[in-house]
């Protein structure tokens, strides 16, 4: 079935670091690739998504490509702050966009 | 954008009382919702998908006694956790799908603390 594998954690981070967090699927069809952001106690915020091979989600300074070729969906970003500090998930929905799967978690400190 | 709101935020209660959560959409029509447990440190895991008007579909393992969905209208869904015990204490999130992208939008997440 559907799944998603991500990078544990916890990462941390000295403010303006480069930041790498790794993701991986496995999925039949053509699915759509998310990253979420859960900041503490609160909810999951769309981070950025993509819809198709080789499209690049942007937001807030984040990326990631859709890399169909490597079942990839890493998350970058050249220069974190503090305020980055959070939870980070992978998640991917199937073509009918009901079942999602998420990754386990990657938790960012960013410290000054 | 597309915004789901969920009430209460924060629950405290007793064991053995019930406990009842809403999920709406605020500006648009959910054709499908969903509600997700997260348990501390791990990921969300689907617990049911609801359609207006229709029983909820639970996944493997989820007690339907236990975790009533009813999804009375378009834009709104109920999670009600019967006599709760201090194992259902948990963060509920639900999601709706709808809109002008067809996608997910999570609502905040309750926190259900049964002491």
């Amino acid at each position: 079935g559907d799944s998603v594998t991500q990078m544990e954690g916890p990462v941390t981070l000295s403010e303006e670091a480069f930041l790498t967090i790794n993701c991986t699927y496995t999925a039949t069809g053509y699915p759509s690739l998310f990253w979420y952001v859960q900041y503490p106690g609160e909810g999951l915020q769309l981070l950025l998504k993509a819809t198709k091979a080789d499209d690049k989600g942007s937001n807030k300074g984040f990326e990631a490509t859709y890399r169909k070729e490597t079942t990839s969906f890493h998350l970058e970003k050249g220069s974190v702050q503090v305020s980055d500090s959070a939870v980070y998930f992978c998640a991917l929905s199937d073509q009918s966009g009901n079942q999602f799967y998420f990754g386990t978690g990657t938790s960012l400190t960013v410290i000054p | 954008g597309a915004v789901v709101s969920q009430h209460p935020s924060r629950v405290i209660c007793k064991s053995g009382t019930s406990v009842k959560i809403e999920c709406r959409s605020l500006d648009f029509q959910a054709t499908t919702m969903f509600w997700y447990r997260q348990f501390p440190k791990q990921s969300l895991m689907l617990m049911a998908t609801s359609n207006e008007g229709s029983k909820a579909t639970y996944e493997q393992g989820v007690e339907k006694d236990k975790f009533l969905i009813n999804h009375a209208s378009l834009t709104l869904s109920t999670l009600t956790v019967t006599s709760a015990h201090p194992e259902d204490s948990s963060f509920y999130i639900c999601s709706a799908r709808g809109g002008a992208r067809d996608t997910q939008y999570f609502g905040p997440g309750t926190r259900l603390t049964v002491l």
